[in-house]
């Protein structure tokens, strides 16, 4: 149930774009999207509800393929600051309710 | 506006002991979250607590058990402690019982030896 991430890694030199992808065989309410730096928590970024409605930080875009239970995060003229560990969680219902899951991350690092 | 806060930052314990992670949560508001990260990993979803109860639940044994109290705060314990338990156990505040925009703490690092 845990969801898939791809790539695993990225470099990337500053100003490049990225794409982060993230895929669930659930079907899920929501799509969360955190960075998280070395020895930090995780940052909320953005989140996309099933339905279309989006919440998060403007320089951030993502999107949300409700049929295929598919995200992507999209980093573009990417800064050092971006650097970090992005992780995708999954909302979705389980027996208990609603469960939480997050993705394995994947590792972006900027250089200048 | 303070942030989400945790105590201990870290914590070392004996295999079979029990522990008491505490977490406040961000001003406002009144959903907390625990999750268990291991090293080179992504947070696992330990449970949910909103108006002092758990309202969801992950898939952790029922070793661990938290409460909230009125104030919103929250705590964790872990009972029976296994090698396995080593981790960095992380609290994320939200509002009116969503997953919606969690704000975390920096953590409590977890060491059973």
């Amino acid at each position: 149930q845990q969801p898939v991430q791809s790539p695993q890694a990225v470099i990337l030199r500053e100003g490049e774009d990225a794409v982060i992808n993230c895929s669930s065989s659930k079907a899920l309410y929501s799509v969360h999207w955190y960075r998280q730096k070395h020895g930090e928590a995780p940052v909320f970024l953005m989140i996309l509800l099933k339905g279309g409605e989006q919440k998060g930080h403007e320089k951030i875009s993502a999107s949300f393929n409700e049929k295929k239970q598919q995200s992507s995060l999209y980093l573009t003229a990417s800064q050092l600051s971006y650097s970090g560990t992005y992780f995708c969680g999954t909302v979705f219902a389980d027996n208990y309710g609603q469960n939480f899951v997050f993705g394995p991350g994947t590792r972006l690092s900027v250089l200048p | 506006d303070a942030g989400v806060t945790q105590s201990p930052t870290h914590l070392i314990k004996t295999r079979g002991q029990q522990v008491t992670l505490r977490c406040s949560p961000k001003s406002g508001h009144d959903t907390v979250s625990w999750y268990q990260q291991a090293l080179g990993q992504g947070p696992q979803f330990i449970f949910q607590y909103y108006e002092e109860e758990e309202r969801q639940r992950g898939n952790f044994p029922d070793r661990f058990s938290g409460h909230q109290f009125p104030n919103y705060s929250s705590e964790l314990n872990v009972n029976a402690l296994l090698l396995g338990d080593s981790a960095l156990y992380l609290c994320a505040s939200s509002l009116s019982l969503r997953f919606y925009e969690q704000y975390f703490g920096p953590g409590t690092r977890l060491t059973v030896t």
